[in-house]
Formats: C-alpha cells, sequence, structure tokens
C-alpha cells in the first residue's frame, strides 16, 4: 500500500536555527497539507497546499514558516527561525481529488534546544 | 474557524464492551467527519470517516453516526478488544478529504482504555 513518507524522522536543532522537514506524498496525490502534534495534546492544521500554491494556513503558519513542493515527488515544510515553542510532532499528510481520503505520514519529531 | 470539542477525555471500558465517543462542531458549512487512531508514538491512521449526506455508516465493529441539526457526531465500537487502545481523534472540515481551501479541525482526543 502506498505511504506518505516523512525524513527525518528526528530533527534535534538549536533556537534560531533553520529546519527544513521533508515529505514524499504519495505518487498520485494532489493536496498536501502539514499538521503538527504538540506531545499529548491534539493534532493542529498548520497549511494545506494544491496546484504549486498554499491554499490554506492557520493562524500558526506565520512568517517563520514556508512549504515547497521543489520537484514532482518532495513535499518541504521551512522553520526559518525556530523557537522553543516550535517542539512538536509533525506530519505531512495527502490526499487525491474529489473524496479521496486524508493519509497520514509517520512524522518528524523536532527537538528544539 | 471551525471548533471541534469532543468527549470525554478518557473513557475504560472492560474488554467486550461498547465504547462511544462524542464530538460537536461548530461550522454548519462543515461536512466531512473522519475519526482517526493514533497509537502510541505513531502517526494517525483513518478508521472511518462520514459525509452529511450520511446519518450512519458501520464498518465490522465501527459505526459512526451524524446529526447535522445538532451538529454532532459520534464514534461506536462494539465488543472492544485490547488493540482498540489508543487516542481517537474525531475531526471536520468542509472540505471531502480536508482538502481545498481548509483543512481538518481535530478534537482534543479521547483515550480509550481497554480493561482485560
Amino acid at each position: 500500500e502506498p505511504e506518505v513518507t516523512q525524513t527525518p524522522s528526528h530533527q534535534v536543532t538549536q533556537m534560531g536555527q533553520e529546519v527544513i522537514l521533508r515529505c514524499v506524498p504519495i505518487s498520485n496525490h494532489l493536496y498536501f497539507y502539514w499538521y503538527r502534534q504538540i506531545l499529548g495534546q491534539k493534532v493542529e492544521f498548520l497549511v494545506s497546499f494544491y496546484n504549486n500554491e498554499i491554499s490554506e494556513k492557520s493562524e500558526i503558519f506565520d512568517d517563520q514558516f514556508s512549504v515547497e513542493r521543489p520537484d514532482g515527488s518532495n513535499f518541504t515544510l521551512k522553520i526559518r527561525s525556530t523557537k522553543l515553542e516550535d517542539s512538536a510532532m509533525y506530519f505531512c499528510a495527502s490526499s487525491g481529488t474529489g473524496q479521496e481520503k486524508l493519509f497520514f505520514g509517520s512524522g518528524t519529531q523536532l527537538s528544539v534546544l | 474557524g471551525e471548533n471541534v470539542e469532543q468527549h470525554p477525555s478518557t473513557l475504560s471500558v472492560q474488554e467486550g464492551d461498547s465504547a462511544v465517543i462524542k464530538c460537536t462542531y461548530s461550522d454548519s458549512a462543515s461536512n466531512y467527519f473522519p475519526w482517526y487512531k493514533q497509537e502510541l508514538g505513531k502517526r494517525p491512521q483513518l478508521i472511518i470517516d462520514i459525509r452529511s449526506n450520511v446519518g450512519e455508516k458501520k464498518d465490522q465493529r465501527i459505526a459512526v453516526t451524524l446529526n447535522k441539526t445538532a451538529k454532532h457526531f459520534s464514534l461506536h465500537i462494539t465488543e472492544t478488544q485490547p488493540e482498540d487502545s489508543a487516542v481517537y481523534f474525531c475531526a471536520a472540515s468542509w472540505g471531502y478529504s480536508g482538502g481545498g481551501a481548509d483543512g481538518l479541525t481535530f478534537g482534543k482526543g479521547t483515550h480509550l482504555i481497554i480493561q482485560p
């Protein structure tokens, strides 16, 4: 069964550093997303991406965040200057068209020290 | 924006009994309501979903009901088994799959504990 894959599985960084989280969505999917989950809390929507542009973003997705689809397979989330409160599990997700369901990747655990 | 409330936060049931988790949502435009199961340290996995043109959907031991008038939906698990122990999240969106112009809004989760 096709899966959304994410790398790395764990990322440790110093406060103020830039990080890039990488995702390979399911190959025939057209909608891409980033969600995050702070330990013990609910999953929170960050951003959706379709047709090479952001469709929607939440209040969490401020100017420090950006997304990119640099080629036909990768989908990245960049945090320019990380803060302690950015520490969380970041999930990439993708869905196809119409009534397709949302599939999550296995996540990247980001720790900001 | 959408707000999803989920209750209870923790639910403990005896193996073999039924479990019910309830969610309410605020945005009457929402039309897609999935349920995700998340085991410790793992990704959320879709277990069942329902769209607003349907009142109930069942898949083996799992069922979901939707009351659009009251803006609430529920997950029902019958004949619970130890492997049902996990955190369950409800979510709501106006897109078919959480796509288009709005992502999924999740509830805070219910930790389901199946007692042997």
